[in-house]
């Protein structure tokens, strides 16, 4: 079975400064999805950024980016310019990909304080 | 983008009682929906999948004669608590994968507190 871990509980960034969650997980599999989603106070999941495992050009989105070490089993996520709107809960996720519509498995999350 | 509503948003309700809440797909279809549980400061714990036409597929530990799951139609699933008790007070979360893309996309959440 598939496990997602992230070892921080708590983060803090300074607002503007940059802020790295982590994330490693275990399978067996070749082909998955690796996904960052973010979960703020009105509890709406929102996917932040996403991954596939067969690309080895890591994703960005905008002032979001991931290193994503494959071998490793490994998906960081790197928030740059720190904004408060980014204070919320973010969770590493794993989906297979190799059936059309499998589950997501969450990570146990990460809550990021940002100090103005 | 792909939108997902679920109703109610906040139900308290007595203990003994039964409650329904439903996840459709606005704007797609959806064969299969997930439906998860989340606890106060603790992470999305699936509990079981839905599949349109067929029976659902509950995760170890989830009892299935408590939390019985109903996929109607290609848009809507039902998730019905039944004899709540004070321990299923939680957040509930559906979740849809459009028919082709690969993306989930996620209701808003159900707040139940059974009193």
């Amino acid at each position: 079975a598939q496990t997602v871990t992230q070892s921080q509980p708590e983060m803090s960034v300074q607002e503007a400064e940059t802020v790295t969650l982590s994330c490693t997980y275990d399978t067996s599999e070749s082909d998955y999805y690796l996904f960052w989603y973010k979960q703020p106070p009105s509890r709406q999941m929102i996917l932040v950024i996403r991954q596939e495992a067969y690309k080895q050009q890591n994703a960005t989105e905008n002032r979001f980016s991931v290193n994503f070490q494959k071998a490793a089993k490994s998906f960081s996520l790197k928030i740059s310019d720190s904004q408060l709107g980014d204070a919320a809960m973010y969770f590493c996720a794993y989906r297979s990909a190799e059936t059309s519509y499998d589950k997501v498995i969450f990570g146990p999350g990460t809550s990021l304080s940002v100090i103005p | 983008g792909a939108v997902v509503s679920q109703h109610p948003s906040w139900v308290i309700c007595k203990s003994g009682t039964s409650v329904k809440i439903e996840c459709r797909s606005l704007d797609f279809q959806a064969t299969t929906m997930f439906w998860y549980r989340q606890f106060p400061k603790q992470s999305l714990m699936l509990m079981a999948t839905s599949n349109e036409g067929s029976k659902a597929t509950y995760e170890q530990g989830v009892e299935k004669d408590k939390f019985l799951i109903n996929h109607a139609s290609l848009t809507l699933s039902t998730l019905t608590v039944t004899s709540a008790h004070p321990e299923d007070s939680s957040f509930y979360i559906c979740s849809a994968p459009p028919i082709g893309p690969r993306t989930q996309y996620f209701g808003p959440g159900t707040r139940l507190l059974v009193l």
